[in-house]
């Protein structure tokens, strides 16, 4: 059974780099792996799409191995402002279906 | 604000109604995707569309439907709704159907079922 894992919850504290991993056990070959940022009450937010390797953008890194099973969001110095939850999104290569994280909710501590 | 719009924002209704809810994507996406967030809980992938044609579909229950029409606007359609169908459901747009999946989410349908 294709799944999308990542740790249900971490802390951190202002300042403090952060590394949420995200294990992708069936992605499809074609897919891009994407990360979302959610608020309470909010839509998801996109944050950052990487395909292989590293990618980084203003907000965000994005580290994927050349296996492609694991992918990992880097936020370097958070504020408190970063707390929320974050998701990874896969697309399962067995059935076309997306498939996200169960979420990891971030706690930014001053 | 993420240009995909939703109505309506909330929905009160009772068990056994029928629904439909509406969402308009960001202007040029082609790509318009249905999930459902229960309270505390992930998001569940319903249904895709892609330029009118159902391009994947998640677990959505058969007495849910949806629909993508020619100005690209979808209408997700609940219907013999029970208590455990109170949720947010988000719809997303895209520019691509495959493969590449920054989507932009609506502000949700907050439906509640009493």
């Amino acid at each position: 059974l294709a799944k999308t894992t990542q740790p249900i919850s971490m802390d951190s504290y202002e300042g403090q780099e952060v590394n949420i991993t995200c294990s992708h056990n069936n992605i499809a070959t074609n897919d891009y792996i994407t990360w979302y940022q959610q608020f309470p009450s909010q839509g998801p937010r996109f944050i950052i799409q990487g395909y292989k390797t590293k990618v980084t953008n203003e907000v965000a890194s994005l580290f994927i191995p050349a296996d492609r099973k694991s992918s990992t969001l880097s936020l370097p110095r958070v504020s408190l402002s970063d707390t929320a939850v974050y998701y990874c999104l896969g697309n399962n290569n067995a059935g076309n279906m997306l498939t996200f994280g169960g979420g990891t909710r971030l706690m930014v501590k001053p | 604000d993420s240009g995909v719009t939703q109505t309506p924002k909330h929905l009160i209704t009772a068990t056994g109604q029928r629904v439909t809810l509406r969402c308009s994507p960001r202007s040029g996406d082609l790509s318009v995707y249905w999930y459902q967030q229960s309270l505390d809980q992930g998001l569940q992938f319903l249904i895709q569309y892609y330029n009118g044609e159902e391009r994947a579909k998640g677990n959505i229950l058969e007495r849910f439907s949806a629909q993508q029409f020619p100005d690209l606007h979808s209408e997700l359609n609940l219907s013999s709704l029970e208590l455990g169908d109170s949720a947010l459901y988000f719809c997303a747009s895209s520019v691509s159907g495959v493969g590449d999946y920054e989507q932009y989410f609506g502000p949700g349908t907050r439906l509640t079922v009493t």
